[in-house]
């Protein structure tokens, strides 16, 4: 069973205007963090922002936000006042810390296109 | 600096042809893995390692094989490589924990013919 799920193989949205990228995970373990990575066209894996399962507020990095819904199993990245060099391609990942703690597993991925 | 250093960049080999990507990181990391990108696929983990002498297969290990004999390195090795490794290889290093994010190389673009 795939443990991240993305749902949006290719999302656009307009310049300014914010955007939700979709991420839902399945894990057993109570402890176990959430990351997104960001991949311009440019090829590298760029770290955005960390959720830990036991955060109790939602994570912020400037215009990135991640929306964290436990019960529901959900770690949405938002991205405010899209810009231009927001269009790359986004993967949302997930460490467990039971049995395979620490092994980095990734979703499909989400491409994300600003429009001017 | 700190980072994660993958060789080459980018590869073009034929079939059958034995190769290594080597993988270095200067953090002192103890976890390491072996990602393949491909178009619609995301990224799908290849083996990874908690530390030296210890390593495990991931989603896709057919194929591929690693080595860990020290803590700085992790070199990929395809024995006999195929057309249908023909891919996007990204190496990643992190500590060992869940709340740690992991740090990649610049990726190696593999072409078997």
């Amino acid at each position: 069973a795939q443990k991240i799920t993305q749902t949006q193989p290719g999302m656009f949205v307009q310049e300014k205007e914010a955007v939700t990228l979709d991420c839902t995970y399945d894990t057993s373990d109570q402890s176990y963090g959430l990351f997104w990575y960001k991949q311009p066209s440019s090829g590298e894996m760029i770290f955005l922002i960390y959720q830990g399962s036991y955060d109790e507020q939602n994570a912020t990095e400037g215009r990135y936000s991640l929306n964290f819904q436990k019960a529901r199993k959900s770690a949405n990245l938002v991205i405010s006042a899209s810009q231009l060099g927001d269009s790359a391609m986004y993967f949302c990942a997930m460490r467990e810390g039971g049995g395979s703690q620490g092994n980095l597993i990734f979703g499909k991925g989400t491409k994300l296109s600003v429009k001017p | 600096e700190a980072q994660v250093t993958q060789n080459p960049r980018y590869l073009i080999t034929v079939t059958g042809k034995k190769l290594t990507v080597t993988c270095s990181q200067n953090m002192n990391h103890e976890y390491m893995s072996w990602y393949r990108q491909d178009p619609g696929l995301g990224l799908r983990q290849i083996y990874y390692s908690m530390n030296v002498e210890v390593t495990d297969k991931g989603d896709v290990p057919e194929g591929y094989k690693v080595s860990r004999k020290e803590k700085r390195n992790f070199p990929l090795i395809l024995e006999s490589p195929s057309p249908n490794q023909t891919s996007l290889y990204f190496c990643a290093s992190s500590f060992l924990r869940a709340d740690t994010e992991a740090f990649f190389g610049q990726g190696t673009r593999l072409t078997v013919v």
